[in-house]
């Protein structure tokens, strides 16, 4: 049974705060995402990595950092945590090569700064 | 970038109707298209896909076509029940999980 878990189901966190959202799968996936979820605007991609050591910004980096140093863990930073930054954060993983598989989701960490 | 087009945004059926969501992708190469359901609260789990050596899958009350020349598939359930209740997403994993913007669909009792 594949697991991808996220550290926290919900965080609340004061502005200009670092914020730290981990994300753990345990079927040595090469590739790992982070996405935030906000209704209305679907999954959009904030940054992925596909192997240790290895990322690429996705569609929103603005304000995000990630941190890949373990195959099986992909970290998610805010290194100042804004207002806007309050979402639904959801973490996947995906098989090696990365196309035409399934993705694993983690179960979400709610943030809310304020 | 790549994208996948998804509508309607939002659905609302009675129960017992049927709910139909399209999306379109750009990709000509792309050739797995998984559907997500995400249910309130919970992780978006996958529930069918398709290959693009097939026209049609279907699984009990859940179906998923495509259409390669159109570069469209879609999403059909029949018999909705208000469990259906979610937001679906559909995906062109053939360019590393591009969504589509989901559908929330609502079946009412």
């Amino acid at each position: 049974d594949v697991k991808v878990t996220q550290s926290s189901r919900y965080l609340v966190k004061r502005t200009g705060e670092k914020v730290f959202l981990e994300c753990v799968q345990d079927m040595d996936h090469e590739n790992m995402f982070w996405y935030r979820q906000d209704p209305g605007l679907g999954l959009r991609l904030i940054y992925f990595s596909y192997d240790v050591k290895m990322k690429e910004k996705g569609d929103i980096p603005e304000g995000y950092s990630v941190s890949r140093e373990k195959k099986e863990r992909f970290s998610l930073i805010l290194e100042s945590a804004s207002t806007n930054q309050t979402s639904m954060y959801l973490c996947a993983s995906l098989w090696a090569g990365g196309r035409n598989t399934e993705a694993f989701f983690g179960q979400g960490t709610r943030l809310t700064v304020v | 970038g790549e994208n996948v087009e998804q509508h309607p945004s939002t659905l609302s059926v009675q129960e017992g109707d049927s709910a139909v969501i399209k999306c379109t992708y750009s990709d000509s190469a792309s050739n797995y298209f998984p559907w997500y359901k995400q249910e309130l609260g919970k992780r978006p789990q996958l529930i069918i896909d398709i290959r693009s050596n097939v026209g049609e899958k279907k699984d009990q009350r859940i179906a998923v076509t495509l259409n390669k020349t159109a570069k469209h598939f879609s999403l059909h359930i029949t018999e909705t029940q208000p469990e259906d209740s979610a937001v679906y997403f559909c995906e062109d994993a053939g360019n590393m999980l591009t969504f589509g913007g989901g559908t929330r669909l609502m079946v009412k009792p």
